[in-house]
Protein backbone atom coordinates (compact mmCIF):
# COMPACT_ATOMS: atom_id res chain seq x y z
CA UNK A 1 0.00 0.00 0.00
CA UNK A 2 1.47 3.28 -1.17
CA UNK A 3 1.28 5.99 1.07
CA UNK A 4 -0.76 9.02 0.17
CA UNK A 5 0.52 12.21 -1.59
CA UNK A 6 1.19 15.25 0.36
CA UNK A 7 3.02 18.86 -0.05
CA UNK A 8 6.33 18.68 1.91
CA UNK A 9 5.65 21.99 3.86
CA UNK A 10 3.30 25.17 3.67
CA UNK A 11 2.96 28.04 4.80
CA UNK A 12 1.10 30.97 5.35
CA UNK A 13 0.90 34.35 7.51
CA UNK A 14 -1.81 35.01 10.37
CA UNK A 15 -5.38 35.70 9.26
CA UNK A 16 -4.54 33.61 6.15
CA UNK A 17 -6.18 30.68 4.67
CA UNK A 18 -4.30 27.78 3.64
CA UNK A 19 -4.76 24.62 2.03
CA UNK A 20 -3.30 20.74 1.95
CA UNK A 21 -3.69 18.49 -0.04
CA UNK A 22 -3.74 14.33 -0.07
CA UNK A 23 -3.93 12.80 -3.13
CA UNK A 24 -4.32 8.66 -3.03
CA UNK A 25 -6.23 6.08 -5.04
CA UNK A 26 -9.76 4.87 -6.08
CA UNK A 27 -8.52 2.24 -3.69
CA UNK A 28 -8.54 4.33 -0.45
CA UNK A 29 -9.01 8.43 -0.92
CA UNK A 30 -11.47 7.85 -4.17
CA UNK A 31 -13.53 4.85 -2.36
CA UNK A 32 -14.51 5.89 0.76
CA UNK A 33 -15.54 8.84 2.92
CA UNK A 34 -13.16 7.89 5.25
CA UNK A 35 -10.37 10.09 5.58
CA UNK A 36 -8.62 11.75 8.74
CA UNK A 37 -6.80 14.55 9.49
CA UNK A 38 -3.78 15.04 12.06
CA UNK A 39 -2.51 17.47 14.01
CA UNK A 40 1.43 16.98 15.36
CA UNK A 41 3.13 19.28 17.48
CA UNK A 42 7.13 18.49 17.86
CA UNK A 43 7.63 15.69 20.42
CA UNK A 44 3.38 15.21 20.50
CA UNK A 45 1.40 12.50 19.64
CA UNK A 46 -0.94 13.44 17.19
CA UNK A 47 -4.57 14.84 17.47
CA UNK A 48 -7.42 14.25 15.40
CA UNK A 49 -8.32 17.65 13.77
CA UNK A 50 -11.11 15.97 11.06
CA UNK A 51 -12.98 12.36 10.43
CA UNK A 52 -14.49 11.49 7.65
CA UNK A 53 -14.00 13.36 5.47
CA UNK A 54 -15.60 17.03 6.50
CA UNK A 55 -16.22 16.11 10.23
CA UNK A 56 -14.61 17.85 13.37
CA UNK A 57 -13.99 16.20 16.88
CA UNK A 58 -15.92 17.85 19.76
CA UNK A 59 -13.73 20.54 20.89
CA UNK A 60 -11.32 21.24 17.51
CA UNK A 61 -11.80 24.84 16.19
CA UNK A 62 -14.29 25.65 13.24
CA UNK A 63 -11.11 27.27 11.80
CA UNK A 64 -10.36 24.05 10.11
CA UNK A 65 -12.31 22.28 7.72
CA UNK A 66 -12.08 19.41 5.27
CA UNK A 67 -13.57 18.41 1.55
CA UNK A 68 -12.42 15.60 -1.42
CA UNK A 69 -12.96 15.73 -4.63
CA UNK A 70 -12.08 12.15 -6.60
CA UNK A 71 -8.80 10.72 -4.85
CA UNK A 72 -7.63 14.02 -3.61
CA UNK A 73 -8.77 15.31 -0.26
CA UNK A 74 -7.89 18.71 1.30
CA UNK A 75 -7.59 20.53 4.34
CA UNK A 76 -8.28 23.96 4.48
CA UNK A 77 -7.06 26.24 8.37
CA UNK A 78 -8.88 29.61 7.94
CA UNK A 79 -7.72 32.61 9.80
CA UNK A 80 -4.34 31.22 10.34
CA UNK A 81 -2.91 31.31 13.84
CA UNK A 82 0.82 31.19 15.46
CA UNK A 83 -0.61 27.79 17.37
CA UNK A 84 -1.45 26.70 14.09
CA UNK A 85 2.44 25.75 13.05
CA UNK A 86 2.64 21.87 13.12
CA UNK A 87 2.96 19.26 11.19
CA UNK A 88 -0.42 17.35 9.44
CA UNK A 89 -1.26 13.72 8.41
CA UNK A 90 -3.86 12.63 6.30
CA UNK A 91 -4.91 9.12 6.68
CA UNK A 92 -7.36 6.66 4.64
CA UNK A 93 -9.19 3.70 5.12
CA UNK A 94 -7.99 1.14 1.90
CA UNK A 95 -10.17 -1.16 -0.04
CA UNK A 96 -7.58 -3.74 2.04
CA UNK A 97 -9.42 -3.02 4.87
CA UNK A 98 -6.19 -1.28 6.56
CA UNK A 99 -5.20 2.68 6.86
CA UNK A 100 -2.53 4.29 4.81
CA UNK A 101 -1.30 7.63 6.15
CA UNK A 102 0.46 10.58 3.97
CA UNK A 103 3.82 11.30 3.79
CA UNK A 104 3.05 14.91 6.38
CA UNK A 105 2.88 18.63 5.85
CA UNK A 106 5.06 20.75 7.76
CA UNK A 107 2.98 24.18 8.42
CA UNK A 108 4.94 27.59 8.69
CA UNK A 109 3.11 30.34 10.10
CA UNK A 110 5.24 33.26 8.74
CA UNK B 1 -9.74 10.84 30.71
CA UNK B 2 -8.85 8.55 28.54
CA UNK B 3 -5.62 7.01 28.63
CA UNK B 4 -3.28 5.12 26.76
CA UNK B 5 -0.09 4.50 27.94
CA UNK B 6 2.37 2.36 25.81
CA UNK B 7 5.44 0.32 27.18
CA UNK B 8 8.52 -2.21 25.88
CA UNK B 9 10.27 -0.38 23.56
CA UNK B 10 14.35 -0.34 23.89
CA UNK B 11 16.91 -1.03 21.66
CA UNK B 12 17.17 -4.77 19.97
CA UNK B 13 19.01 -6.38 17.76
CA UNK B 14 18.57 -7.19 13.80
CA UNK B 15 16.33 -10.08 14.00
CA UNK B 16 15.30 -10.15 17.54
CA UNK B 17 11.74 -9.85 19.20
CA UNK B 18 10.23 -7.34 21.41
CA UNK B 19 6.59 -7.60 23.06
CA UNK B 20 4.98 -3.74 23.01
CA UNK B 21 1.93 -2.73 25.57
CA UNK B 22 -0.94 -0.75 25.56
CA UNK B 23 -2.31 0.10 28.83
CA UNK B 24 -5.94 2.03 28.35
CA UNK B 25 -8.03 3.57 30.95
CA UNK B 26 -10.87 6.22 30.84
CA UNK B 27 -12.84 4.50 28.29
CA UNK B 28 -14.62 0.95 27.77
CA UNK B 29 -11.69 -0.97 26.10
CA UNK B 30 -13.72 -3.88 25.41
CA UNK B 31 -15.78 -2.35 22.58
CA UNK B 32 -12.87 -0.36 21.38
CA UNK B 33 -11.02 -1.42 18.12
CA UNK B 34 -7.11 -0.57 18.77
CA UNK B 35 -4.15 0.37 16.40
CA UNK B 36 -0.71 0.41 16.78
CA UNK B 37 0.77 3.43 14.37
CA UNK B 38 4.28 3.94 14.08
CA UNK B 39 6.37 6.56 13.17
CA UNK B 40 10.28 6.61 11.99
CA UNK B 41 12.93 9.10 12.13
CA UNK B 42 11.43 10.92 8.63
CA UNK B 43 8.23 12.11 10.77
CA UNK B 44 6.09 10.04 8.67
CA UNK B 45 3.24 7.94 10.26
CA UNK B 46 3.18 4.60 8.78
CA UNK B 47 -0.45 2.54 10.09
CA UNK B 48 1.05 -0.78 11.13
CA UNK B 49 -2.16 -2.97 12.88
CA UNK B 50 -5.59 -3.32 13.76
CA UNK B 51 -7.68 -5.74 16.25
CA UNK B 52 -11.14 -5.87 16.81
CA UNK B 53 -13.01 -5.11 20.19
CA UNK B 54 -13.09 -8.95 20.61
CA UNK B 55 -9.48 -9.40 19.87
CA UNK B 56 -11.00 -12.05 16.71
CA UNK B 57 -10.33 -9.85 13.64
CA UNK B 58 -7.28 -7.99 12.78
CA UNK B 59 -5.15 -6.79 10.30
CA UNK B 60 -1.71 -5.75 9.28
CA UNK B 61 0.55 -3.87 6.79
CA UNK B 62 2.23 -5.39 4.66
CA UNK B 63 5.58 -4.75 5.69
CA UNK B 64 5.18 -6.18 9.01
CA UNK B 65 2.73 -9.23 8.12
CA UNK B 66 4.19 -12.07 9.19
CA UNK B 67 6.42 -10.87 11.55
CA UNK B 68 4.34 -9.26 14.14
CA UNK B 69 0.90 -10.16 15.83
CA UNK B 70 -1.51 -8.01 17.46
CA UNK B 71 -3.58 -9.45 20.58
CA UNK B 72 -5.29 -7.98 23.41
CA UNK B 73 -6.63 -8.81 26.77
CA UNK B 74 -9.90 -7.09 27.48
CA UNK B 75 -9.53 -8.19 31.36
CA UNK B 76 -6.61 -6.04 32.02
CA UNK B 77 -7.66 -2.99 29.20
CA UNK B 78 -4.36 -4.00 26.98
CA UNK B 79 -3.23 -4.48 23.87
CA UNK B 80 -0.29 -5.63 23.18
CA UNK B 81 2.39 -6.33 19.68
CA UNK B 82 4.87 -8.92 19.27
CA UNK B 83 7.60 -7.81 17.24
CA UNK B 84 10.01 -10.50 16.02
CA UNK B 85 12.68 -10.85 13.34
CA UNK B 86 13.15 -7.16 13.44
CA UNK B 87 14.86 -5.00 11.22
CA UNK B 88 16.54 -1.58 11.31
CA UNK B 89 13.61 -0.01 8.79
CA UNK B 90 11.28 -1.09 11.96
CA UNK B 91 13.19 1.52 14.07
CA UNK B 92 10.22 4.27 15.28
CA UNK B 93 8.08 5.45 17.66
CA UNK B 94 5.43 2.89 18.08
CA UNK B 95 2.31 4.53 18.89
CA UNK B 96 -1.37 2.99 20.48
CA UNK B 97 -4.33 4.36 19.17
CA UNK B 98 -7.90 3.88 19.93
CA UNK B 99 -10.52 3.80 16.80
CA UNK B 100 -13.22 6.83 17.52
CA UNK B 101 -15.36 6.09 14.14
CA UNK B 102 -14.92 6.76 10.62
CA UNK B 103 -11.93 5.33 10.38
CA UNK B 104 -10.06 7.77 13.14
CA UNK B 105 -7.77 7.23 15.45
CA UNK B 106 -9.16 9.64 17.98
CA UNK B 107 -7.27 8.89 20.99
CA UNK B 108 -3.53 8.46 21.00
CA UNK B 109 -0.87 7.53 23.74
CA UNK B 110 2.77 9.00 24.27
CA UNK B 111 4.41 6.30 21.84
CA UNK B 112 7.30 3.78 23.20
CA UNK B 113 10.60 4.15 21.12
CA UNK B 114 12.46 0.67 19.35
CA UNK B 115 15.34 0.75 18.32
CA UNK B 116 16.81 -1.82 16.19
CA UNK B 117 20.85 -1.77 15.92
CA UNK B 118 23.95 -4.12 15.96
Amino acid sequence: QSALTQPASVSGSPGQSITISCTGTSSDVGGYNYVSWYQQHPGKAPKLMIYEVTNRPSGVSHRFSGSKSGNTASLTISGLQAEDEADYHCSSHTNSNSWVFGGGTKLTVL
Amino acid sequence: EVQLVESGGGLVQPGGSLRLSCEASGFTFSNSWMHWVRQGPGKELMWVSWISSNGIDTSYADSVKGRFTISRDNARNTVFLQMSSLRAEDTALYYCARATGGAAAGDWGQGTLVTVSS
